[in-house]
C-alpha cells in the first residue's frame, strides 16, 4: 500500500532563517505532489505541485519554493522565513493520470516563525 | 473558475442523529467531487468521490453523499453520528473541462455531542 511521510512534524525557527521540509511517498511511482498551507485549521491554499522530477509548478507568488530531486521525494525550501510563512504544511500525492483522482494527505508539520 | 463554498462553519448534532454537511461547487464540465475529514494536527484524509453515476455515494466510516446536479450541490450524510465523528470536514471539486487542480471548501466543523 501507499504510505507518504512528512517531516518534522513540528518546527520553530527564528525569521530569517532558512527552511528545508521534507515529503516522501511509498509504494507507487510518477505520483502527483502537491504542497498546501492551512492557515488557522481551515482552507487550504495550493502553494506548488509537481507532475514530475524536476517539473515544479508554483500556484502563488510567495518567499517559498520546491524541488523534487528524486520520483518520490518532495521538498519545500525558503532561504529567508518571514513571520507570515507560519502555518501548517501539508504534502498530497495523487496518481499520476486522472482528474478523478483523489489526493493523499500526509500529516503536515506545524511551522512556527519567532 | 471552479469553486466550492461551505456555507456552514459550524455543525452540531447530538449523538445517534443524522448529519448532514453542506457542500456546493461551481466548475467547468462535469465535475469531479470528493470530501475529506481533518483530525486536529492530522492530515486530511479522504472519505468519498463522486466521478459519475449513481448519484449516492458511499464512503467510508458510514458517510454517504448524494450528488445533486440541477443544485450542483454534494452533501455529506450519516444516517447516526458519532462523537467519534466530530472533525473538520472539507468538500473539495475539480472539472472534467479543467486543468487546475482541487479546489477545496473553507471546511466545516462538525461536533457531535454525546
Amino acid at each position: 500500500s501507499q504510505t507518504i511521510h512528512q517531516w518534522p512534524a513540528t518546527l520553530v525557527q527564528p525569521v530569517g532563517s532558512p527552511l528545508s521540509l521534507e515529503c516522501t511517498v511509498e509504494g507507487t511511482s510518477n505520483p502527483n505532489l502537491y504542497w498546501y498551507r492551512q492557515a488557522a485549521g481551515r482552507g487550504l491554499q495550493l502553494l506548488f505541485y509537481s507532475v514530475g522530477i524536476g517539473q515544479i509548478s508554483s500556484e502563488v507568488p510567495q518567499n517559498l519554493s520546491a524541488s523534487r530531486p528524486q520520483d518520490r521525494q518532495f521538498i519545500l525550501s525558503s532561504k529567508k522565513l518571514l513571520l507570515s510563512d507560519s502555518g501548517f504544511y501539508l504534502c498530497a500525492w495523487s496518481v499520476g493520470t486522472g482528474a478523478n483522482q483523489p489526493q493523499h494527505f500526509g500529516d503536515g508539520t506545524r511551522l512556527s516563525i519567532l | 473558475a471552479q469553486s466550492v463554498a461551505q456555507p456552514e462553519d459550524q455543525v452540531n448534532v447530538a449523538e445517534g442523529n443524522p448529519l448532514t454537511v453542506k457542500c456546493t461547487y461551481s466548475v467547468s464540465g462535469n465535475p469531479y467531487l470528493f470530501w475529506y475529514v481533518q483530525y486536529p494536527n492530522r492530515g486530511l484524509q479522504f472519505l468519498l468521490k463522486y466521478i459519475t453515476g449513481d448519484n449516492l455515494v458511499k464512503g467510508s466510516y458510514g458517510f454517504e453523499a448524494e450528488f445533486n446536479k440541477s443544485q450542483t450541490s454534494f452533501h455529506l450524510k450519516k444516517p447516526s453520528a458519532l462523537v467519534s465523528d466530530s472533525a473538520l470536514y472539507f468538500c473539495a471539486v475539480r472539472g472534467s473541462g479543467s486543468a487546475r487542480q482541487l479546489t477545496f471548501g473553507s471546511g466545516t466543523q462538525l461536533t457531535v455531542l454525546p
